[in-house]
């Protein structure tokens, strides 16, 4: 079935440092979304991303849709310990079936 | 504006024995999605409603899982019976429009199959 592999698989960074992490497909995509999991919690929509190329922020996340539509990347600045948690990307394929990534692992030191 | 209710949020139950989860969408919104989160995996859609309709079970193993989503407002999932490799997170999820528009999803309801 269809995989959308996420890297790195897990982060460690000091407060304040900033991070980057990317999601790739086979396949092509007509949109890109990321989430975010806290434990015990489902996902909550952090960015949606609708056009290749498109660069899009909210706040200290920015993500982008890649050109080749079959990847996007997510970087947050300036990290703080609330960012800790899960970002999974998500979207349709064009065949219209919705799909989530392996995951990336963010943990945030003091 | 109250989120997605999902219940219970945690059930154990011994193998082959069955099981049927609860969810009430936020008001308004017509698409429904249950998803399945086995630990350490990402979200697997298990089957997308728009109002009381499917629009997607492709990945619903449908011999031993069902759902419903009467009056196009609540919906349950059951499994009948229960395998251990069911054991994991079930999501329930709702959006105003279909397809993939932003999804507010519920706590989840945790499953373990003895």
């Amino acid at each position: 079935g269809q995989q959308l592999n996420q890297s790195p698989q897990s982060m460690f960074i000091q407060e304040g440092e900033d991070v980057s992490m990317n999601c790739t497909s086979s396949s092509i995509f007509n949109t890109w979304l990321w989430y975010k999991q806290d434990p015990g919690e489902g996902p909550v929509l952090l960015i949606a991303l609708y056009k290749a190329g498109e660069l899009t922020s909210n706040g200290r996340l920015t993500a982008q849709f890649g050109i080749t539509r079959k990847d996007s990347f997510l970087n947050i600045s300036a990290s703080i310990p609330s960012d800790v948690g899960i970002y999974f990307c998500a979207g349709p394929n064009t065949g219209n079936q919705f799909y989530f990534g392996t995951g990336t692992s963010l943990t945030v030191i003091p | 504006e109250a989120g997605v209710a999902q219940s219970p949020r945690y059930k154990i139950i011994e193998k082959r024995q069955s099981v049927a989860f609860w969810c009430n969408p936020i008001s308004g919104h017509a698409t429904l999605y249950w998803y399945q989160q086995i630990l350490g995996q990402g979200p697997k859609l298990l089957i997308q409603f728009q109002n009381n309709g499917v629009v997607d079970d492709s990945q619903l193993p449908k011999d031993r899982f069902s759902a419903e989503r009467l009056k196009g407002v609540d919906s349950t999932l059951k499994i009948q019976p229960a395998k251990l490799e069911d054991s994991a997170v079930y999501l329930c999820a709702s959006s105003l429009a279909q397809g993939p528009y932003e999804q507010y999803f519920g706590p989840g309801t945790r499953l373990t199959v003895t």
